[in-house]
């Protein structure tokens, strides 16, 4: 079973550009997340998507943040304008359930470190 | 609210030795606990989980740990250390009916020949 995939895998911006992620969750996943892991911290949730639709992004900071799930398949997290703060790995994950729960283990991708000059 | 305390943010072992990565938990209501570890480059992985029942719980690659209520603990074991353990592993906590985790900070685990 192929797992989570997220590209680039590595990007380097100046402050104030733009820049996007991408992630493809395991196929027939329901739910997918996106963390961003700053340098010495553990994981942070950004959002929660339940098939296409938002379930938690509380910790989204929607002033430059955004993401969408199309067809609730693939996703993208964008950045606009990026703060040197914005500097962490972004990690996207997927679980089967659309319901969630405990049980539903969640499988992580490889992650995009993100370097903010 | 939930928080997760990962005591040393590097531990390092000889191979062979025991292995021990401490984790305290802040919870009002009963937890999830959770241990993940991560290898270079890579994301993260479910080692072994604690939902309900026994307090004991093993988890992958020969790694256990345990519930234990009364200290607010869910240290992590392993007898023997293998080179291959090197990486940073983190301890996660959720409650209050959300399966979200809230991750601690990790600890890096160093392997020694």
């Amino acid at each position: 079973e192929a797992g989570v995939a997220q590209s680039p895998r590595y990007k380097i911006i100046e402050k104030r550009q733009s820049v996007a992620f991408w992630c493809n969750p395991i196929s027939g996943h329901a739910t997918l997340y996106w963390y961003q892991q700053i340098l010495g911290q553990g994981p942070k949730l950004l959002i929660q998507f339940q098939n296409n639709g938002v379930v938690d992004d509380s910790q989204l900071p929607k002033d430059r943040f955004s993401a969408e799930r199309l067809k609730g398949v693939d996703s993208t997290l964008k950045i606009q304008p990026a703060k040197l703060e914005d500097s962490a790995v972004y990690l996207c994950a997927s679980s089967l359930s659309p319901t969630g729960g405990v049980t539903d283990t969640q499988y992580f991708g490889p992650g995009t470190r993100l370097t903010v000059l | 609210a939930q928080s997760v305390t990962q005591l040393g943010s590097h531990v390092s072992v000889s191979e062979g030795a025991l292995v021990l990565l401490r984790c305290n938990y802040s919870s009002s209501v009963p937890p999830y606990l959770f241990w993940y570890v991560q290898y270079p480059n890579q994301g993260l992985q479910l080692l072994l989980k604690y939902t309900t029942g026994a307090t004991l719980v093993k988890g992958i690659n020969g790694f256990e740990a345990e519930f234990k209520k009364s200290e607010t603990s869910f240290h992590l074991t392993k007898p023997s250390a293998h080179m291959s353990d090197a990486a940073e592993y983190f301890c996660a906590v959720s409650s209050g009916g959300s399966y979200i985790p809230t991750f601690g900070r990790g600890t890096s685990l160093i392997v020694h020949p």
